[in-house]
C-alpha cells in the first residue's frame, strides 16, 4: 500500500497571498500523480495529471510541479482568491491504472 | 450529462441491517471506483471495477460487497451495517482505457450506523 503525505494539513492566508502545498509519494511502481480541488459539500475534481518527471501543468493562477525521481509534487496558488478556499486533495496511482492512494488533504482558507 | 450519479444521499442504518448504495456513470467509463472518506483521512479506496463483468479489492475491502450490473452501474453492498461503517462514500469513474487517470466522483452518499 503506498502512501501519500500532504502537508500542511491545513492553511490561512490572505487575499491576494501566494502559497503552495506539498505532496509526497513512494516512487516505486508511481505511475500517475494527480492533483483535486474539493470544496465542502461538493465532489472532488480533477486538477492536474502528471505522469513523467519534471512534468509542470497551469490552469489559471495554479500550477502543479513533478518529481518522481524524490517522490514529490508541489501545487501552486498564486494570488489566492476566497473562491479558491477548498480542500486540495493529492493522490498516487501505481503502474497498472487500479490503484489511486489519496492524501488526507489540505484544506485552504483565504480570506478577503 | 449527468456524471457520475449516486443514491442515496443520506442514510440511517441500525447496527445489522444491510443496504445497497448505488453509482451510476453516463460518461461511457470503463473502470469505476468506490471509496469511502472519514475525518482526517484521505479517500479510500473499498472496491474498484476495470471492466464490466470484474471487480477487486481494494484497500478497504472488509464488510463490504460490489456487483458491476454493466457498464454503467457499479453498486456497494453492505451485508449487516457496523457503527465502524459510518462514513461518507463516494462512487468515481474513469476512462482508464484510453490513458486518461482522471476519476470523476459522484456527489457522495452519507451513512450513519447507529
Amino acid at each position: 500500500i503506498l502512501n501519500v503525505e500532504q502537508s500542511p494539513q491545513s492553511l490561512h492566508v490572505q487575499e491576494g497571498d501566494s502559497t503552495n502545498f506539498t505532496c509526497s509519494f513512494p516512487s516505486s511502481n508511481f505511475y500517475a500523480l494527480h492533483w483535486y480541488r474539493w470544496e465542502t459539500a461538493k465532489s472532488p475534481e480533477a486538477l492536474f495529471v502528471m505522469t513523467l518527471n519534471g512534468d509542470e501543468k497551469k490552469k489559471g493562477r495554479i500550477s502543479a510541479t513533478l518529481n518522481t525521481k524524490e517522490g514529490y509534487s508541489y501545487l501552486y496558488i498564486k494570488g489566492s482568491q476566497p473562491e479558491d478556499s477548498a480542500t486540495y486533495l493529492c493522490a498516487s496511482t501505481n503502474t497498472g491504472g487500479f490503484k489511486t492512494i489519496f492524501g488526507a488533504g489540505t484544506r485552504l482558507f483565504v480570506k478577503a | 450529462n449527468a456524471g457520475v450519479t449516486q443514491t442515496p444521499k443520506f442514510q440511517v442504518l441500525k447496527t445489522g441491517q444491510s443496504m445497497t448504495l448505488q453509482c451510476a456513470q453516463d460518461m461511457n467509463h470503463n473502470s469505476m471506483y468506490w471509496y469511502r472518506q472519514d475525518p482526517g483521512m484521505g479517500l479510500r479506496l473499498i472496491y474498484y471495477s476495470a471492466s464490466e463483468g470484474t471487480t477487486d479489492k481494494g484497500e478497504v475491502p472488509n464488510g463490504y460487497n460490489v456487483s458491476r450490473l454493466n457498464k454503467r452501474e457499479f453498486s456497494l453492498r453492505l451485508e449487516s451495517a457496523a457503527p465502524s461503517q459510518t462514513s461518507v462514500y463516494f462512487c468515481a469513474s474513469s476512462a482508464l482505457e484510453t490513458g486518461s487517470y482522471e476519476q470523476y466522483f459522484g456527489p457522495g452518499t452519507r451513512l450513519t450506523v447507529t
